[in-house]
């Protein structure tokens, strides 16, 4: 079955270090990947997404992801994090399968520290 | 433009109830999905709507139905409310149904069954 793993449930870092959440993935083709933001009481703001072509996809904020099909792996990136975006961070894949969705995976929440 | 918009923002039912939610899609998306997302976890898909016919869905039951109408909009219907059913529905339009087009999520609606 398809999924999305995000193996760490948070995270903290330093404001002004550098950031990488991990996201796995599981599908027998390739995916459609996603990053998506979510702010406390807010919906979903999409980051980037990577369909094909170059591996290495920027977003908005600062933000980039690589996808590795060997590693079954699209990590989200930042070279230095700012206090605003402490959030949870989702992963997704799109699939069509008899219809077409979208899977998320549980989320990372980010804290930023002073 | 406008983003997506949902109504009501919270509301309180009681179990055994039944709800309505309500969704204002993005000017130009034509399709709407719905997601549900308990506390701490991802966005669950429930289903997606496109020209006015659901267009793939979730592991919900019946119970949990939707329409979407020539604008666009679309409803949530959530039947014989269980304390399960509490959560933040989500709604998130986009451009057409294929597993690559990016959401555009509203603020969602926080439902608590008491």
């Amino acid at each position: 079955a398809q999924s999305v793993t995000q193996p760490d449930i948070h995270i903290t870092v330093s404001e002004g270090a550098s950031l990488e959440l991990r996201c796995n993935y599981s599908y027998g083709a390739t995916p459609y990947l996603f990053w998506y933001v979510q702010s406390p009481g807010q919906g979903l703001q999409l980051l980037l997404k990577y369909f094909s072509g170059d591996t290495l996809v920027q977003g908005i904020k600062g933000f980039e992801a690589e996808f590795k099909r060997s590693q079954s792996s699209f990590n989200l990136r930042k070279p230095s994090v700012h206090w605003s975006d402490a959030a949870e961070y989702f992963c997704a894949v799109g699939l069509n399968t008899g219809g077409f969705k979208t899977i998320f995976g549980a989320g990372t929440r980010l804290f930023v520290k002073a | 433009e406008t983003g997506v918009t949902q109504s009501p923002t919270h509301l309180i039912k009681t179990r055994g109830q039944q709800v309505t939610l309500r969704c204002s899609s993005q000017s130009g998306h034509n399709t709407v999905s719905w997601y549900q997302q308990a506390l701490g976890q991802g966005p669950q898909f429930i289903f997606q709507y496109y020209r006015e016919e659901e267009n793939g869905r979730g592991n919900f039951p019946p119970r949990f139905s939707g329409l979407q109408f020539p604008n666009y909009s679309s409803e949530l219907n959530v039947n014989a409310l269980e304390l399960d059913d509490s959560a933040l529905y989500l709604c998130a339009s986009s451009l057409g149904t294929g597993p690559g087009y990016g959401y555009t999520f509203g603020s969602g609606t926080r439902l608590t069954v008491v």
